[in-house]
């Protein structure tokens, strides 16, 4: 894999359900993972920063788990809410600095 | 200020015009980013400053597109002749350390050539 890829591209979930979504990421000369989400007309948020393969992160109902033997995060929605609307980035920086940014999946909440 | 701050916040111009965007980053943040989002697409990296070291120019599409960071603090990204496939939201992010504390973006210039 050269590219970041996130799926899937868009998500709609009913409110209360958990859900979840996956970034794929060239594994080699990987250096950190990023999570952000991004509310339409806002700047993107710093969700998580992961680094060692089997990480776990956890921010309330959100978390995320790393494997860069593979190459994938996955993260993780428990019991979706309204304000979870948003995409949500992932990003894999590599030991030169260079940063590459997923598409995003957009994560809609059905109420 | 506490946050990146970008300017200005829209912009439209005509085609043919040039543009100059401007970032200023959170005091301190030797690292600073410029990437933009066209309709539809991902984040699309353009350049990188780290400290004082030579920018990482790989993601200017044209040599239209240029970018200057003064004293280790501000950024100017200025795109000459402006064409319709450079509107975009330019978006400019900063940080100390990217390994330990991610990136702080700022909110973004929407540039509408027309």
């Amino acid at each position: 894999i050269l590219n970041v890829e996130q799926s899937p591209q868009s998500l709609h979930v009913q409110e209360g359900d958990s859900t979840n979504f996956t970034c794929s990421f060239p594994s080699s000369n990987f250096y950190a993972l990023h999570w952000y989400r991004w509310e339409t007309a806002k700047s993107p948020e710093a969700l998580f920063v992961m680094t060692l393969n089997g990480d776990e992160k956890k921010k309330g109902r959100i978390s995320a788990t790393l494997n860069t033997k593979e190459g994938y995060s996955y993260l993780y929605i428990k019991g979706s809410q309204p304000e979870d609307s948003a995409t949500y980035l992932c990003a894999s920086r590599n030991r030169d600095d260079k940063i590459i940014f997923g598409k995003g999946t957009r994560l809609h909440i059905l109420p | 200020g506490a946050g990146v701050s970008q300017s200005p916040s829209n912009k439209v111009t005509e085609k043919g015009k040039d543009v100059e965007l401007r970032c200023d980053p959170i005091s301190g943040h030797t690292a600073l980013y410029w990437y933009r989002q066209s309709l539809g697409q991902g984040l699309e990296f353009l350049i990188y400053f780290q400290g004082n070291s030579a920018p990482d120019k790989s993601g200017l599409p044209s040599d239209r597109f240029s970018a200057e960071r003064t004293g280790g603090s501000v950024s100017t990204l200025t795109i000459q002749r402006t064409q319709q496939e450079d509107s975009a939201v330019y978006l400019c992010a900063s940080s100390l350390n990217p390994g330990n504390y991610g990136y702080t973006f700022g909110s973004g210039t929407r540039l509408t050539v027309v």
